[in-house]
C-alpha cells in the first residue's frame, strides 16, 4: 500500500542552524501539507502546497520557513535559523480527492 | 475560526471495558470529521470519518456519529483490547476553506490486561 515517508525520523540541531525535513508524498497525489505538533499540544497546520506553489499558510509559517518540491518526488520543509520553540514533531501529508495521508513524522529537537 | 476540542487524557481502561472519547467542534462551513490514531512510533492513521450530519463512521469496532445539533463526533468502542493502546486525534476539514485539517490535542489511551 502506498504511504508517505519522512526522513529523518529524529533530527537534533543547535539553535540558529538550518534544518531541512524531507518527505516523499504518495506518487499520484497533487496536494501536500506540513503540520507540526509541539509536545503535549495540538497538531497545527503550517502550509499547503499545490501546483508548485504555496496555496495556504498559517501564522506559524513565517519567513524562517520555506517549502520546496525540488525534483517531483520530494517535498521539503526548511527552517532557516532554528529556535528552541521549533522543537516539535513535524508531519507531512499528501492528499487524494478524498482524504489526507500522513507520514510518520520527524521529531526535531533544537538545543 | 474552525477548531476541535477533545477530551483530555490520559485514559486507562481494562481490557473489554467500554470506551468513549469526547470530541466537539466549531466550524463555519460544513466540515468532514475524522478520527486518527497514532500507535507508538508510527504516523497518523485514519481510523474513521464522516462527511455529513448523521453519518456514522466505523472501523475496527470503533464508531463515531456526526451530530450537527450538538456539534460532536464522539469516538466509542464497546470492548477495548490491549492493541487499541494509542493516541487518538479528532479532526475536521472544511474543504471549502482550503482543505487543511484542524486537530484536537489527542487523547492517550492505555488498555491494561
Amino acid at each position: 500500500e502506498p504511504e508517505v515517508t519522512q526522513t529523518p525520523s529524529h533530527q537534533v540541531t543547535q539553535m540558529g542552524q538550518e534544518v531541512i525535513l524531507r518527505c516523499v508524498p504518495i506518487s499520484n497525489h497533487l496536494y501536500f501539507y506540513w503540520y507540526r505538533q509541539i509536545l503535549g499540544q495540538k497538531v497545527e497546520f503550517l502550509v499547503s502546497f499545490y501546483n508548485n506553489e504555496i496555496s495556504e499558510k498559517s501564522e506559524i509559517f513565517d519567513d524562517q520557513f520555506s517549502v520546496e518540491r525540488p525534483d517531483g518526488s520530494n517535498f521539503t520543509l526548511k527552517i532557516r535559523s532554528t529556535k528552541l520553540e521549533d522543537s516539535a514533531m513535524y508531519f507531512c501529508a499528501s492528499k487524494d480527492p478524498y482524504e489526507q495521508y500522513f507520514g510518520p513524522g520527524t521529531r526535531l529537537t533544537v538545543t | 475560526g474552525d477548531s476541535v476540542t477533545q477530551m483530555e487524557g490520559p485514559v486507562t481502561l481494562s481490557e473489554e471495558a467500554c470506551l468513549t472519547i469526547n470530541c466537539t467542534y466549531t466550524a463555519t462551513g460544513y466540515p468532514s470529521l475524522f478520527w486518527y490514531v497514532q500507535y507508538p512510533g508510527e504516523g497518523l492513521q485514519l481510523l474513521l470519518k464522516a462527511t455529513k450530519a448523521d453519518d456514522k463512521g466505523s472501523n475496527k469496532g470503533f464508531e463515531a456519529t456526526y451530530r450537527k445539533e450538538t456539534t460532536s463526533f464522539h469516538l466509542e468502542k464497546g470492548s477495548v483490547q490491549v492493541s487499541d493502546s494509542a493516541v487518538y486525534f479528532c479532526a475536521l476539514s472544511d474543504f471549502g476553506a482550503g482543505n487543511q485539517f484542524y486537530f484536537g490535542t489527542g487523547t492517550s489511551l492505555t488498555v491494561i490486561p
